[in-house]
């Protein structure tokens, strides 16, 4: 079974950087991209960047440049995503999901998501 | 960057009846997929490839499309399907829509 565990809810203080976690199993890891996903207010879906586990390869929402790095550890399925310089316009739910060329890139498995607030 | 403008944002429906959600993009696009999100949870894929059922969907999905314009429709509305519904498009950057509300009457 595909599963994608993300790390806890975090509170962080404006300024601070944190790292959300999401570990893969039931599937080759590095046979599938990455993408990450932040939810405002319960409702819109921006894409933050996807990262290619086999080689490392990564590519970036504009928007999220200098905001979000991808990385990636093959040796425990885990993709990483670190957010720098947090703000209150950081606060949301951030989901990593995976996506798959053979659906045209659709994202057919997500994690559960993990909240993020910034407040001081 | 691609805009989906999704139509209409809040849809009410009774129980059996057919709808329809629209997906317009700004410029054209290759395929759309999309996706649905039940309050609380993480978004699901419905229709890859503008017409695709994913694994474990009900037949009553149905996506169609081309272009800047695409549907997602639903033959016999249930209760289970109160959900937000999502466009996504991956042919040029990647970009959701704004989201449609469905209410079950």
């Amino acid at each position: 079974e595909v599963q994608l565990q993300q790390s806890g809810p975090e509170l962080v203080k404006p300024g601070a950087s944190m790292k959300i976690s999401c570990k893969a199993s039931g599937y080759s890891f590095t046979g599938y991209t990455m993408n990450w996903v932040k939810q405002s207010h319960g409702k819109n879906l921006e894409w933050i960047g996807l990262i290619n586990p086999y080689n490392g390869g990564t590519s970036y929402n504009q928007k999220f440049k200098g905001k979000a790095t991808l990385t990636v550890d093959k040796s425990s399925s885990t993709a990483y995503m670190e957010l720098l310089s947090l703000t209150s316009e950081d606060s949301a739910v951030y989901y990593c999901a995976r996506s798959v060329v053979a659906k045209g890139y659709a994202m057919d498995y997500w994690g559960q998501g993990t909240s993020v607030t910034v407040s001081s | 960057q691609i805009v989906l403008t999704q139509s209409p944002a809040i849809m009410s429906a009774s129980l059996g009846e057919e709808i329809t959600l629209t997906c317009s993009a700004s410029s054209s696009v290759s395929y759309m997929h999309w996706y649905q999100q039940k309050s609380g949870t993480s978004p699901k894929l419905l229709i890859y490839s503008t017409s695709n059922l994913a694994s474990g969907v009900p037949s009553r999905f149905s996506g169609s499309g081309s272009g800047t314009f695409y549907s997602l429709t639903i033959s016999s509305v249930e209760a289970e399907d109160a959900a937000d519904y999502y466009c996504h498009q991956w042919s040029s950057y990647r970009t959701f829509g704004g989201g449609t509300k469905l209410e079950i009457k």
